[in-house]
């Protein structure tokens, strides 16, 4: 049973370009989730989705970043414009349930997004 | 609201000795879960122990215990028998038992020397 699968691993761009970063939940999970992690800090949440819904975007930043789940394929993160503090490591999650003894999340690798 | 505090950003501990990593947290929920993930260079979360606020028995996998005291509102990682392989960052974790945001505190990165 493969797990959270993320790619790339690691992306590189430059100032203003854009960057997908894409998160594919675990066999039998709807629920996904994003995390953001700093240099030398703990992951923040940004945003959880259900299939074609995003349930909680408040830790997300209102401008640049959207995120989507549609009902076939991969959870997309997009960051439009980046700038030099989007650099951080993006944890994607999942989940069979939302919360509850059952809502356990499960991580993928990270995507490292370094902005030159 | 939840909070996680860590305060030991760094510590040493010998190989096959143990070590106690600090997690105090605060929230209003009645009930919630408490998670342990370590983090190694490579990146990737790894989870580690999971407490609920009504387990009556302190968590154990392995090597891995929970020091669960709920009227401090501390939740500490126990590594016993520490192991090379165990440097990394380790990262404490909550969220509401019907939520689903974590909250994860700073980490704490051991080393474990030879």
């Amino acid at each position: 049973n493969a797990g959270v699968m993320q790619n790339p691993r690691h992306l590189v761009r430059r100032r203003g370009q854009e960057a997908r970063l894409r998160c594919s939940p675990m066999k039998g999970h709807s629920h996904v989730y994003w995390y953001r992690q700093l240099p030398e800090e703990g992951l923040k949440f940004m945003v959880y989705l259900q299939k074609e819904n995003i349930i909680d975007e408040s830790g997300m930043p209102k401008e640049r970043f959207s995120a989507e789940f549609p009902k076939e394929g991969p959870s997309i993160l997009r960051i439009q414009q980046v700038v030099r503090g989007d650099s951080a490591a993006y944890f994607c999650a999942s989940s069979r349930d939302s919360g509850g003894k059952t809502g356990e999340q499960y991580f993928g690798p990270g995507t490292r997004l370094t902005v030159t | 609201a939840q909070k996680i505090t860590q305060t030991q950003p760094g510590m040493f501990v010998q190989e096959k000795e143990a070590v106690t990593l600090d997690c105090t947290y605060d929230t209003s929920d009645q009930s919630y879960g408490l998670f342990w993930y370590k983090q190694p260079s490579s990146g990737e979360m790894i989870f580690l122990i999971y407490q609920g606020s009504y387990d009556e028995q302190n968590a154990t996998e392995g090597r891995y215990s929970l020091n669960f005291q709920k009227a401090r509102k501390s939740a500490n990682l126990v590594i016993s028998a520490s192991q090379l392989g165990d440097s990394a960052m380790y990262f404490c974790a909550m969220r509401g038992l019907n939520d689903y945001k974590l909250s994860f505190g700073a980490g704490t990165t051991v080393t474990v020397r030879a």
